[in-house]
């Protein structure tokens, strides 16, 4: 069964970091992409970011490119999203989800870590 | 940016069919995707490639894409349908995914 496990999320002052992360089993992770989607509340999807499966191609949201960095360690099975110079807007609850090419498709989704930020 | 517009919500009865729109420049000539999103639950992938189902979701999802507009359709609707939906394209201009605005379906 595809697990994904977020964790890391928190209470953060504006201007301030954290880290993400995001465990994944029941599958070969190393052979997927892998993304990270957010919701700010009672707001839609917006998609964050993008890493391939070997981690060689990467891609961001205009309205985190700069402040957050993705990686991934196959070794351990493990996602994650730096997150540097919050802000109030970058709060939200976020998501890893698998990744399917061609078509992009994200079709298994963990169940969130809630970022807040607030002083 | 491309940009996916949704009607903001869609009432139905129960029975009855609903009909979701995601409408986008063109949108025809990429492949869709829907999820369904029940309130504190993460999504659900409920149609990828425009009109396939992951199993496990019922034959009453179902999904086309033609022009600038593709259509979720839900028929013998539930009361478990009732929920958010989100259609999804990849845009390969900027590399980035993109989500619809979002549709609350109400089952009356």
């Amino acid at each position: 069964e595809v697990q994904l496990v977020e964790s890391g999320g928190g209470l953060v002052q504006p201007g301030g970091s954290l880290r993400l992360s995001c465990a994944a089993s029941g599958f070969t992770f190393s052979s997927y992409e892998m993304n990270w989607v957010r919701q700010a509340p009672g707001k839609g999807l917006e998609w964050v970011s993008y890493i391939s499966s070997s981690g060689s191609t990467i891609y961001y949201a205009d309205s985190v490119k700069g402040r957050f960095t993705i990686s991934r360690d196959n070794a351990k099975n493990s996602l994650y999203l730096q997150m540097n110079s919050l802000r109030a807007e970058d709060t939200a609850v976020y998501y890893c989800a698998r990744g399917v090419v061609p078509a992009a498709i994200l079709d298994y989704w963990g169940q969130g870590t809630l970022v807040t930020v607030s002083s | 940016s491309y940009v996916l517009t949704q009607p903001p919500s869609v009432s139905v009865a129960p029975g009855q069919t609903a009909r979701i729109t995601c409408g986008g420049n063109n949108i025809g000539s990429k492949s869709v995707h829907w999820y369904q999103q029940k309130p504190g639950q993460a999504p659900v992938l409920v149609v990828y490639d425009d009109s396939d189902r992951p199993s496990g979701i019922p034959e009453r999802f179902s999904g086309s894409n033609s022009g600038n507009t593709a259509t979720l359709t839900i028929s013998r609707v539930e009361a478990g349908d009732e929920a958010d939906y989100y259609c999804q394209v990849w845009d390969s201009s900027s590399d980035h995914y993109v989500f619809g605005t979002g549709t609350k379906v109400t089952v009356l």
